[in-house]
């Protein structure tokens, strides 16, 4: 079944660890982004790929970074956890518009992330 | 830039009366809007689009949504409230011109549906 799945769906770290969210798809979209909620539930664009080897900055700036060295793969690392990056992290992805497929984006469970 | 309002943070509906969602935004050319629904510790779920054509655009779990040009509006319609459709309500615009990847989501309204 087509699908998005991020893991791990919870995770507690301590300051200074290095960290990767991973995020993968099966549907073979070309664009994919991740995103940060508050906890006020806001959503905030960190992250997005057009494709393999494409990835741009959002409009909230993140000390985090993305790699695109596959279609289905996008994973967000933080080299060195802090508190304020405490969050949940959501990663999405969509088919372009002018291939006939779906407009929609699809997101995964997301990943809670606690640094103590 | 482009921009999505969200101006209630909480709605509360009596069960079984019709529900009411408001979102407007802010798009260069046409836009492609989206509403999702998050319940919690969960990701977002699809529940309907506007790309084109009819104004009126029906989703998943009887939800509704018209689209109104004039207004720049897309607001989230139920006829009758379940308790269970208590949850979080995004809505969400992209432009509709290739080239433009990025959907802006609204701030989200909390949707309480009262027995």
């Amino acid at each position: 079944e087509a699908d998005i799945y991020q893991t791990p769906r919870y995770l507690v770290i301590g300051t200074g660890k290095k960290i990767t969210l991973e995020c993968s798809q099966t549907m073979g979209h070309d664009k994919m982004y991740w995103y940060q909620q508050d906890p006020g539930m806001e959503l905030h664009l960190i992250h997005y790929s057009y494709g393999v080897n494409s990835t741009e900055k959002g409009d909230l700036s993140s000390e985090s970074t993305v790699s695109r060295i596959r279609t289905e793969h996008f994973p967000l690392t933080l080299e060195s956890a802090r508190p304020s990056h405490t969050s949940q992290y959501l990663c999405a992805s969509s088919e372009y518009w002018d291939r006939g497929g779906n407009t929609e984006a699809f997101f995964g469970q997301g990943t809670r992330l606690t640094v103590v | 830039a482009q921009s999505v309002a969200q101006p209630e943070d909480q709605v509360n509906v009596a069960e079984g009366n019709p529900l009411t969602v408001k979102c407007t935004y802010s798009v260069s050319g046409n836009p492609y809007l989206f509403w999702y629904v998050q319940y919690p510790n969960r990701g977002l779920q699809f529940l309907l689009k506007y790309i084109t054509g009819d104004n009126l655009v029906k989703g998943s779990y009887g939800f509704e949504a018209e689209f109104n040009k004039s207004q720049t509006s897309f607001h989230l319609k139920k006829p009758s409230a379940l308790v269970s459709d208590s949850a979080l309500y995004f809505c969400a615009v992209r432009a509709a011109n290739f080239g433009n990847e990025k959907l802006t989501f609204g701030t989200g309204t909390r949707l309480t549906i009262i027995p």
